[in-house]
Parts: C-alpha cells; sequence; structure tokens
C-alpha cells in the first residue's frame, strides 16, 4: 500500500494554464524529490528538498517550481504550460535511516498539454 | 561520467520460463544498487537493494546479483507470470554525496506472453 499519494493520476491541460502537482508522503521523510520521466528514458531529477523550507533544483532544468511548506507536501508548480511539458512525473522520498535509504516513489501524474 | 546501461532494452518470454536482465555501471565511488519493478503508468517499486558487500539477494521469484569489481549486476527472475510484464529499472547510488544520489538505467521492457 502506498505511502507517497500523487494527484492528479492524468491531466490534460491546455497550453498557457498554470497546474499544480500534488504529492503527499506520510512516513515523516525529510527528503523528497520530483522526477521527470518521458517513455522509454530514464528519471531525470528536477527538484528535491531536505527538509521544511529547503528546495533545490536537480540536473534537469525545468521550468517548474516547487516548495516544502510542510514536511509532507511537496506540490510541483508549472506558471504556463506548454506541450514541452508533456511528461509523466514521479515524486518520491527517502528516510533518514541507516544506508542504504529507503527510496520510495508515488504512482506518477500523466501530464498532457495541449 | 556516472552512467547506467541495461540490456536488453526489451525482451519477450514465454509464461514460465526464466529470464536474466543485466545492468553495467560506472557510478563512483558506489554506495549500492537497486532493482526496481516498474508497471505502465505507475511509479517504480522497490524489488531489492545491495550494498558493496553482497553480491546476491532475492526476493520470491527475483534474484539480484552484484559484481562490485566488474561492476555488473543481475536480474534473474525465475518461472515468470503474465504480471511480470513490466519495465525493470537498475538504480545505482554513489556514496559522493548527502543527497545519496541515484542514477538511473533506461530499463529493460519484459513482456511475458502466455
Amino acid at each position: 500500500e502506498a505511502d507517497i499519494y500523487q494527484t492528479p493520476r492524468y491531466l490534460v491541460i491546455g497550453t498557457g494554464k498554470k497546474i499544480t502537482l500534488e504529492c503527499s508522503q506520510t512516513m515523516g521523510h525529510d527528503k523528497m524529490y520530483w522526477y521527470q520521466q518521458d517513455p522509454g528514458m530514464e528519471l531525470h531529477l528536477i527538484h528535491y528538498s531536505y527538509g521544511v523550507n529547503s528546495t533545490e533544483k536537480g540536473d534537469l532544468s525545468s521550468e517548474s517550481t516547487v516548495s516544502r511548506i510542510r514536511t509532507e507536501h511537496f506540490p510541483l508548480t508549472l506558471e504556463s504550460a506548454r506541450p514541452s511539458h508533456t511528461s509523466q512525473y514521479l515524486c518520491a522520498s527517502s528516510d533518514q535511516g541507516s544506508a542504504p535509504y529507503g527510496y520510495t516513489f508515488g504512482s506518477g501524474t500523466r501530464l498532457t498539454v495541449v | 561520467k556516472n552512467q547506467v546501461e541495461q540490456s536488453p532494452q526489451s525482451l519477450i518470454i514465454l509464461e514460465g520460463k526464466n529470464c536474466t536482465l543485466q545492468c553495467n555501471y560506472t557510478v563512483s565511488p558506489f554506495s549500492n544498487l537497486r532493482w526496481y519493478k516498474q508497471d505502465t503508468g505507475r511509479g517504480p517499486v522497490s524489488l531489492t537493494i545491495m550494498t558493496f558487500s553482497e553480491n546476491t539477494k532475492s526476493n520470491g521469484r527475483y534474484t539480484a546479483t552484484l559484481d562490485a569489481d566488474t561492476k555488473q549486476s543481475s536480474l534473474h527472475i525465475t518461472a515468470s507470470q503474465l504480471s511480470d510484464s513490466a519495465s525493470y529499472i537498475c538504480v545505482v547510488s554513489d556514496r559522493g554525496s548527502t543527497l545519496g544520489r541515484l542514477y538511473f538505467g533506461r530499463g529493460t521492457q519484459l513482456t511475458v506472453w502466455p
């Protein structure tokens, strides 16, 4: 049973619209991540957070922004969606226990911008 | 450059047969290697995690091996089932950062036919 939840699962939206992808986890993990994945390709890290009020950009340049006001919540926002943003977005979190850290993914949001 | 390469890119087998998926990596310094199963349109689910000192780990019909000297890993699936149809992703973590940076392969797309 998933302890990290993403909504919506699917989203089709018009160009220029503002959207927020939601991600919440109930495990109390401090570290959270957003990945972008295109079909048949590897996951690319676009944002991560070490904890509340901590956000950093990942390896893949993204026009999205994130916030971390609460430990359990890590939403991703696109101010003006474009067709190039069409992709699957995966949220993940990891614990602070002894290495190797547990790493849990959400089910993803499939975004289509038309 | 830290990389993770998987082979084959895709594989079709008949139900009940065994198969082996390969992963080669150049990530250094090595921390751990994970195998994930990702169903279409879903997030990855962890199958195994192996550290430097482990050379084999099983999870039901899934058995992963690790050769840290040659930087190779394999995932062996025994008595395949239709539900094994998915993408299998090899993920390697380094020891060089507090983030516990993950490097993802592109996955092997496995299809099990009845």
